[in-house]
């Protein structure tokens, strides 16, 4: 069975830090397009952040990018997700997603997510 | 990066159907078919329904069917159940660069 568990997800001051970890189970995120989506209370669904299988090509959602960088620990088979300066509108569920080029990247794995509260 | 159009709500009592929207612009779908569409109950994640405009993975019920017509996808559930009632999501990328967008999200409620 696939699978993804987040992790790492807490209370933190604005100003913050936090680094979110990701791992899988039952397939090898090198042959995969791994990426973060963030969800606030009540509110919709938000891409955050991607990372080619081989780690070549990164990209980021606008209201992230410069605060955020995503990584992958091959060894591991897991990706990581480091949140810096984090601001009051940061909070969110953090989901940890799969795209399947067999779906035109579509999103078919997705965890169960790692809730970030940014409080002062 | 602006979030692709959703009605908030829509609905529609057992048996009947409804069709979601989704509306961008030419460069949030970029002239390709990566348009998908996810269901998510609350408290759940969300869980994939419709890859490449109009394909459906293995296990989701034909009821559920996707078009895009210009800049509008839309997605239509046929013969409502009451299992029907989440929220749907939409999502595209577009362009190398591979930035992905998701649609506001709407509210299904079977009467």
């Amino acid at each position: 069975e696939m699978r993804l568990v987040e992790s790492g997800g807490g209370l933190v001051q604005p100003g913050g830090s936090l680094r979110l970890s990701c791992a899988a189970s039952g397939f090898s995120m090198r042959d995969y397009w791994m990426h973060w989506v963030r969800q606030g209370p009540g509110k919709g669904l938000v891409w955050v952040a991607r990372i080619k299988g081989d780690g070549s090509s990164l990209a980021y959602g606008d209201s992230v990018k410069g605060r955020f960088t995503i990584s992958r620990d091959t060894a591991k088979n897991t990706v990581d997700l480091q949140v810096n300066s984090l601001r009051l509108d940061d909070t969110a569920l953090y989901y940890c997603v799969r795209a399947n080029c067999r779906n035109k990247n579509a999103f078919d794995v997705w965890g169960q997510g790692t809730m970030v509260t940014v409080s002062s | 990066q602006s979030a692709l159009t959703q009605p908030p709500s829509a609905s529609g009592s057992p048996g009947q159907s409804v069709t979601i929207s989704c509306t961008g612009t030419s460069s949030d779908f970029g002239g390709y078919d990566y348009v998908s569409w996810y269901q998510q109950y609350p408290g759940k994640a969300p869980k994939l329904l419709v890859f490449e405009v109009n394909k459906r993975p293995s296990g989701v019920p034909d009821r559920f069917s996707g078009s895009k017509s210009g800049n509008t996808a839309s997605l239509t559930v046929s013969g409502l159940q009451a299992e029907d009632e989440a929220d749907y999501y939409c999502s595209s990328f577009a362009g190398g660069d591979m930035l992905y967008v998701f649609g506001t999200g709407t509210t299904v409620t079977v009467l």
